[in-house]
């Protein structure tokens, strides 16, 4: 059983556009949300990581938003650029240091 | 990169071998986690350990074992190797936080 749903599986972006990737989760006691972006070969790296006392968390061109009430967290890449193309995940723990993951995102940037 | 390292890099096996993964936490952190993550999918959580001590266990069953040891490095070991065994492995040490830093993982092939 899959705690956390992301979607969608994958997407295409021009160079500059956002890209915007959605998860949802059940577990109300998740307290901890981070993204990791990976690239083909590569181990996870974390990108950025929310908690749900905030709504928005923003480190440079990557935002999450977090939606407690939905149980919902989003993250948006802005001014997309190659170098972006990845797959990214979410990922949820309840403060035990067990990460959930979501089945992942693959992002291409189109140049 | 994330301090953490893994080793082999890629392993071939044959079903009902036997396998030992190797993981070198990042200086200064006492606990490590294993992950499985099968080809176009997230991470599963395997299990975890804290200070040498079994600290949590995902769903995979007890043919998947560890060590934690003084330095804070860390064996997987898979016993009785299945096909569904293939994946790449991944180990995350983490200084005591939810915040986690994954390694390069071990791509293992069980043929």
């Amino acid at each position: 059983q899959q705690q956390v749903k992301q979607s969608p599986q994958s997407l295409i972006v021009q160079k500059g556009g956002i890209s915007i990737i959605n998860c949802a989760y059940e577990n109300t006691a998740f307290d901890y949300f981070p993204w990791y972006q990976q690239f083909p070969g590569k181990g996870p790296a974390l990108l950025i990581a929310i908690r749900p006392d905030v709504s928005e968390k923003k480190e440079g061109r990557f935002t999450i938003s977090f939606n407690k009430s939905a149980k919902q967290f989003s993250l948006h890449i802005m001014d997309s650029q190659p170098g972006d193309s990845a797959t990214y995940f979410c990922a949820a723990s309840n403060g035990d240091y067990k990460l959930s993951f979501g089945a992942g995102t693959t992002v291409t940037v189109r140049a | 990169e994330t301090g953490v390292t893994q080793s082999p890099t890629h392993l071939i096996k044959t079903r009902g071998q036997q396998v030992t993964l190797r993981c070198s936490s990042q200086s200064g952190h006492n606990t490590v986690s294993w992950y499985q993550q099968a080809l176009g999918q997230g991470p599963q959580f395997i299990f975890q350990y804290y200070r040498e001590e079994e600290n949590g266990r995902g769903n995979f069953p007890p043919r998947f074992s560890g060590l934690q040891f003084p330095n804070y490095s860390s064996e997987l070991n898979v016993n009785a190797l299945e096909l569904d065994d293939s994946a790449l492995y991944l180990c995350a040490s983490s200084p005591g936080s939810d915040t986690q830093y994954f390694g390069p993982g071990t791509r293992l092939t069980v043929l």
